[in-house]
């Protein structure tokens, strides 16, 4: 069965300090991993996906990384729309499903 | 851009009315998919289609129903609403053999 988890939980920054989320997974045969930002009270909007170990993607601030057993989103010098919870999800080979982790949620200070 | 629309943002119903929930998607993608969200339980799957009239059950089925006549339309039905349904739920799609979801706004459901 695959699985997802995402830490930590919640992350509180300043704004300028930057940091990483991680999301560690175990997959029978990694199609993709993908992560999204969703903010309070709306759908998740797709961000990055990554398909193999080494890979690397960046928007703006962010920056998704991937190994073989997790992936990273880097945030460099976040501000306060930077906020959100981001969730990680990976694809296996054998089926059409997406396994979530939990999400972090992040909050970004002034 | 891609456009799923979700067609409620705020429902309210009360224990045992027939809910329907109804998602649009715009771009032709042949899979389409309904979750629900909650705190601590994270985005669980309800059901999905994978092309007009098709459906397969996710993780959580029990209690709901779906319903694809078109291929743009994805329809989700609580035939007898409970208050443990309360929640925010989610439609998304996408094309059939990439991963990438893409997801709606959302429809948050009060049961009361």
């Amino acid at each position: 069965e695959d699985q997802v988890t995402q830490s930590p939980e919640a992350l509180r920054l300043q704004e300028g300090e930057s940091s990483s989320l991680n999301c560690s997974y175990t997959v029978s045969g990694l199609r993709g991993l993908f992560w999204y930002r969703q903010d309070p009270g709306k759908g998740p909007e797709f961000l990055f996906t990554l398909y193999s170990a080494g890979e690397e993607k960046e928007k703006e601030r962010l920056k998704a990384t991937l190994t073989k057993k997790e992936s990273f989103l880097h945030i460099t010098a976040p501000k306060p729309e930077d906020s959100a919870t981001y969730l990680c999800a990976v694809a296996n080979n054998a089926g059409n499903m997406l396994t979530f982790g939990g999400g972090t949620r992040l909050m970004v200070k002034p | 851009d891609v456009k799923v629309t979700q067609s409620s943002r705020y429902l309210v119903k009360r224990t045992g009315e027939k809910v329907f929930l109804e998602c649009v998607q715009d771009m032709d993608h042949e899979n389409m998919f309904w979750y629900r969200q909650d705190p601590g339980l994270g985005l669980r799957l309800i059901y999905f289609s994978y092309d007009v009239k098709m459906k397969e059950k996710g993780d959580i089925p029990e209690g709901y129903s779906v319903s694809r006549e078109k291929k743009e339309r994805f329809s989700l039905i609580l035939e007898s609403a409970s208050t443990n349904q309360t929640s925010m739920y989610l439609c998304a799609s996408r094309p059939r053999n990439t991963g990438e979801l893409f997801f709606g706004e959302g429809s948050r459901l009060t049961v009361l």
